[in-house]
């Protein structure tokens, strides 16, 4: 069955630590994958996304993130952590044509001072 | 850029009574819009796809006769629900994409509590 694992609920950080969310995908081919942010009581903001190319990919507010195929995975990823990047991280994939997406549980982030 | 757009971004109503969220393509032609539910606490669970002129596509569990979706133009996709329940309370939120390209634009999410 086609689907988007975050294993990790809630992961928490201290301010300036580095930091790696983990997404796990099934599916029989490469999907197109996304990373979101939510924060409380708010819409999704999109952090970067793979479609192909470069497995390392860039996104906003110093977010990036590796495709590994052998590993099926997209794990998120940055350097240094602030207190404002505390919020919950989507994982999500396109695994056909149309435009529906597939989202992972989400990991919930907190940064300690 | 472009921009989807919901409203309202909260509403509340009465338990049985009917709710309707618009969802809106500001700047660009949908042909397709998904329709997402987020419960407290929990991950975003596709509901149905709204198709332009035609009916909507509703994934497996999902009620259709409880919420009615109607794409009737390519900018706007409205999803009502009917005879609403507080187990309906939760975080609806709407996606489109532009014809060309694979950007997905997320609308910011309407919070429904029914009382």
């Amino acid at each position: 069955a086609q689907s988007v694992t975050q294993p990790d609920i809630h992961i928490t950080v201290s301010e300036g630590a580095s930091l790696e969310l983990r997404c796990n995908y099934s599916y029989g081919a490469t999907p197109y994958l996304f990373w979101y942010v939510q924060s409380p009581g708010q819409g999704l903001q999109l952090l970067l996304k793979y479609f192909s190319g470069d497995t390392l990919v860039q996104g906003i507010k110093g977010f990036e993130a590796e495709f590994k195929r052998s590993q099926s995975s997209f794990n998120l990823r940055k350097p240094s952590v602030h207190w404002s990047d505390a919020a919950e991280y989507f994982c999500a994939a396109r695994m056909d044509s149309s435009y529906k997406l597939i989202f992972g549980s989400g990991t919930r982030l907190l940064v300690r001072p | 850029g472009a921009v989807v757009s919901q409203h309202p971004s909260w509403v509340i109503c009465k338990s049985g009574t009917s709710v309707k969220i618009e969802c809106r393509s500001l700047d660009f032609q949908a042909t397709t819009m998904f329709w997402y539910r987020q419960f407290p606490k929990q991950s975003l669970m596709l509901m149905a796809t709204s198709n332009e002129g035609s009916k909507a596509t509703y994934e497996q569990g999902v009620e259709k006769d409880k919420f009615l979706i109607n794409h009737a133009s390519l900018t706007l996709s409205t999803l009502t629900v009917t005879s609403a329940h507080p187990e309906d309370s939760s975080f609806y939120i709407c996606s489109a994409s532009r014809r060309a390209g694979n950007t997905i634009y997320f609308g910011e999410g309407s919070w429904l509590t029914v009382v």
